[in-house]
């Protein structure tokens, strides 16, 4: 049962134009999303969060957004850049009963000169 | 500000034998958890460990079994090693129980022939 999808296995975008990366989830519970983003041979690093209390969040050219309604969430990247070229996992967790995170298959970007 | 170091970072072992993969927790952090990151998969949840208690577990038999030590850095073993045990095993921190950022390590990417 994967509360977490990422249905999008890879993304390619040209550099410079808006790359969105989506994300559903099935658990309502969920309170706390986050954006982890990865390259070869290192860990996730943290990108970017959004509290359900929220619909949007934005960090310089990260812009998360937030449908409740629709249990879905997005990321935008804008503009796109060669370095931003990895794989991006989208999570999310119950901040309010300090549960685990739980991950998506993660999407990867490529991002064409 | 020491990062979350693992080690080590690859290993090959046969089906059947026994590993186990260490942390360091990244500094003031006082929560560990362990990650499972098959092949095209995301990181799956394995068990968390706060102030040397395991406190939360996913969907993993029990010969995969953890440790936190007073410094609170890691250790996650795995017993009777099967074929699917290969992956790489991932190690974040994170300060107290919140489920918000995690820091993660370079992971040790686990070889089960």
């Amino acid at each position: 049962d994967q509360q977490v999808k990422q249905n999008s296995p890879s993304l390619s975008v040209q550099e410079g134009r808006i790359s969105i990366l989506n994300c559903d989830y099935t658990n309502s519970m969920f309170d706390y999303f986050l954006w982890y983003k990865k390259y070869p041979a290192e860990g996730p690093t943290f990108l970017i969060s959004i509290s359900s209390i929220k619909d949007k969040n934005e960090d310089g050219r990260f812009t998360v957004f937030l449908n409740k309604s629709a249990k879905h969430l997005s990321l935008h990247i804008v503009p796109s850049q060669p370095g931003d070229s990895a794989v991006y996992f989208c999570a999310a967790s119950r901040m309010n009963r300090d549960d685990k995170i739980i991950f998506g298959k993660g999407t990867r970007l490529h991002i064409l000169p | 500000e020491t990062g979350v170091t693992q080690s080590p970072t690859h290993l090959i072992k046969t089906r059947g034998q026994q590993v186990t993969l260490r942390c360091s927790s990244q500094s003031g952090h006082n929560t560990v958890s362990w990650y499972q990151q098959a092949l095209g998969q995301g990181p799956q949840f394995i068990f968390q460990y706060y102030r040397e208690e395991e406190n939360g577990r996913g969907n993993f038999p029990p010969r995969f079994s953890g440790l936190q030590f007073p410094n609170y850095s890691s250790e996650l073993n795995v017993n009777a090693l099967e074929l699917d045990d290969s992956a790489l095993y991932l190690c974040a921190s994170s300060l107290g129980l919140a489920s918000g950022e995690l820091f993660f390590g370079e992971g040790s990417r686990l070889t089960v022939l």
